[in-house]
């Protein structure tokens, strides 16, 4: 069965930084690219980044980045990546690692909470 | 940035009726490749999205059939022919045709 299991979520001041893991199973990891969508508090969906299946090619929602946030990957370990830095309140959200499946989003994890307040 | 509307927002349906959600895009989510990818999300309380129709029309494994995707160019609606209890939450439309991909605001489908 697939499965996308997130971590590395929780409580960090502003201007603190964070790394969020995804570790992937039940299908072939390297083969597809991987997004990360977050959702704040009571709010919709918002597409954050993405990373090409072998990692050489990466995409931001530069309105909500800014040159912040860093997507990588392991294949060896099928894990994805999501480094946020300068984390600021209105980062505060569920953040959700996805499967990209040419290219909808065919598979979610449960998500990682990310708040960011003093 | 692809700009995502959904109407309405809210959607009260009395059991065993039908629903509607309409979604617009600010541009034609065609793609180079012919193919114009439009999905549609649905989120049940306190659970993470769910896939459920994909490039507009195609409805995803698992998904049943009272769930109906249609549209073109940059007008999409989904259709669910007979709400059940469990089709209560917030259906999202999503355009994967360009990035950054963008998603609409969500539509609340509630029981009356």
């Amino acid at each position: 069965e697939v499965h996308l299991v997130e971590s590395g979520g929780g409580l960090v001041q502003p201007g603190g930084s964070l790394r969020l893991s995804c570790a992937a199973s039940g299908f072939s990891f390297s083969i597809y690219a991987m997004s990360w969508v977050r959702q704040a508090p009571g709010k919709g969906l918002e597409w954050v980044s993405a990373i090409s299946d072998s990692g050489d090619k990466t995409y931001y929602a530069d309105s909500v980045v800014k040159g912040r946030f860093t997507i990588s990957r392991d294949n060896s370990k099928s894990t994805v990546y999501l480094q946020l830095n300068s984390l600021r309140a209105e980062d505060t959200a569920v953040y959700y690692c996805t499967k990209e499946w040419y290219p909808e989003l065919d598979v979610w994890g449960k998500g990682t909470t990310v708040t960011v307040s003093s | 940035d692809i700009v995502m509307t959904q109407t309405p927002l809210s959607s009260p349906v009395t059991l065993g009726q039908p629903a509607a959600i309409s979604c617009r895009s600010s541009q034609s989510l065609v793609h180079s490749d012919g193919n114009t990818y439009l999905s549609w999300l649905q989120q049940r309380p306190g659970q993470p999205p769910r896939l459920l129709i994909y490039k507009t029309s195609k409805r995803f494994s698992g998904v049943p059939d009272r769930f109906t995707g249609s549209g073109a160019g940059t007008d999409f609606t989904l259709k669910i022919s007979r709400v059940e209890a469990e089709d209560v939450g917030v259906y999202s439309c999503m355009q994967a045709t360009q990035f950054p991909r963008t998603f609409g605001q969500g539509t609340k489908v509630e029981i009356k």
